[in-house]
């Protein structure tokens, strides 16, 4: 099974700053990774697919990058919409992994 | 509008079984890759098992494999998850998630809110 270690824990920022969140994978997942966003008591939200792309109707501001066992998810000038827990999500193998998740709190 | 909406969870003793449905609405199941999705106490997220669009093809997590059950209603629409010889350590929020493609991609672009299963003697 692909671990995924995301880094890290909580991210303490302010609003209009720029956040840089981290995954890594214990092995090679190309570029199957997704990330998500999870606000209290709702569901996962899809922001990002295949370490790029956004899902639709994800903000600019939102961006992934990586390949391999190394990914980043940016978020340009923080909206207060924005703090939440953030995980990123491999479908290279079976099963799909999630990561423990990052909190981006208000700082 | 496109909607899932998870029921059938609550408290169980250990051994139990319990049966959790998704109605879904604003797209045919038929026509998509369905899962279950659930999230522990702790936050942590587990992919759970699949079904294809046709209902044949499924998969499932060791930690569920052999006391889980995937099905789909195309009549109704709807997504089961049949659990049965549950443990404590299947308490967790049970969501029903759509896959984003008609073939297996897996990554999960709509989501119902959750139903609860708490496992208790």
């Amino acid at each position: 099974e692909i671990v995924l270690t995301q880094s890290p824990a909580t991210l303490s920022l302010s609003p209009g700053e720029r956040g840089t969140l981290s995954c890594r994978a214990s092995q090679s997942v190309s570029t199957s990774l997704a990330w998500y966003q999870q606000k209290p008591g709702q569901a996962p939200r899809l922001l990002i697919y295949d370490a790029s792309n956004r899902a639709t109707g994800i903000p600019a501001r939102f961006s992934g990058s990586g390949s391999g066992t190394d990914f980043t998810l940016t978020i340009n000038s923080l909206e207060p919409d924005d703090f939440a827990v953030y995980y990123c999500q491999q479908r290279s193998d079976w099963p799909g992994t999630f990561g423990q998740g990052t909190k981006v709190e208000i700082k | 509008q496109v909607q899932l909406v998870e029921s059938g969870g609550g408290l169980v003793k250990p051994g139990g079984s319990l049966r959790l449905s998704c109605e879904v609405s604003g797209f045919r199941i038929s026509d998509y890759y369905m899962n279950w999705v659930r999230q522990f106490p702790g936050k942590g997220l587990e992919w759970l098992t699949y079904v294809n669009h046709d209902g044949r093809s499924t998969n499932y997590a060791d930690s569920v494999k052999g006391r889980f059950t995937i099905s789909r209603d195309t009549a109704k629409n709807s997504l089961v998850l049949q659990m049965n010889s549950l443990e404590v350590e299947d308490t967790a929020v049970y969501y029903c998630a759509k896959d984003s493609g008609v073939r297996l991609v897996g990554y999960m672009d709509v989501w119902g809110k959750g139903t609860r299963v708490t496992v208790s003697s």
